[in-house]
């Protein structure tokens, strides 16, 4: 039973240039959720897919935004990189037969802006 | 407003020391969950728990229990005899029902475990 992945592992960019994250679901899940971890900090929420629409967002700017997929992948879009947007991102998956259910999380993508 | 607070920033135990770590939330919601992760330094969060605020049965799996009250908004979590494969950073989180599917985490508690 795959898990949840995620691509690229690492990425190294510049300020003001676009980044885009890959996640897979893990098999038979059919929503993606998406954090942003700062170092030392607890995830934050960014937003939520489902069925191929966004359905709840964190603050965050508008230069992120995301996709999903109708196999249910998604992807995750940073514009105008910033030295701040430097962090860890990670997609978790659920099955939405209530958005209450566990969301299961991938390895992440850690993203350096320099 | 909903929040979780861990105030444990580090906690560092001998091994086969018993040990503790806190979790208090804050929630307006009659209807949420709550739920322990474990953070490797490999960076991938590992689901342990989740437990909804209608059962307030504490609940034990080898050596992890969790003891949930209502009443101090609190969800503990102690791991018996600890291990050195239990050093990591652990996070307790909350998902309300008019929160949507948005997790909210707490800082974390990063746990050491010293042969």
């Amino acid at each position: 039973d795959a898990g949840v992945t995620q691509s690229p592992t690492h990425l190294i960019k510049t300020r003001g240039q676009q980044v885009t994250l890959r996640c897979s679901p893990k098999s038979g899940h059919d929503t993606v959720s998406w954090y942003q971890q700062a170092l030392g900090q607890g995830p934050q929420f960014i937003f939520q897919y489902y069925e191929e629409e966004e359905r709840q967002r964190g603050n965050f700017p508008d230069r992120f935004s995301g996709h999903q997929f109708p196999n249910y992948s998604s992807e995750l879009n940073v514009n105008a990189l910033l030295l701040g947007d430097s962090a860890l991102y990670l997609c978790a998956s659920s099955l939405r037969t209530s958005f209450l259910e566990t969301q299961y999380f991938g390895p992440g993508t850690r993203l350096l802006v320099l | 407003a909903q929040k979780v607070t861990q105030a444990q920033t580090e906690i560092s135990v001998v091994e086969k020391e018993d040990v503790t770590l806190d979790c208090v939330y804050e929630t307006r919601d009659t209807t949420y969950y709550l739920f322990w992760y474990k953070q490797p330094p490999s960076g991938e969060l590992v689901f342990l728990i989740r437990r909804n605020s209608f059962d307030e049965q504490n609940e034990i799996s080898g050596r992890y229990s969790w003891n949930f009250q209502k009443s101090t908004s609190s969800f503990n979590f102690t791991i018996t005899a600890s291990q050195v494969v239990d050093s990591a950073v652990y996070f307790c989180a909350l998902i309300s029902y008019n929160q949507g599917g948005k997790l909210i985490f707490g800082q974390g508690t990063e746990l050491s475990v010293k042969p």
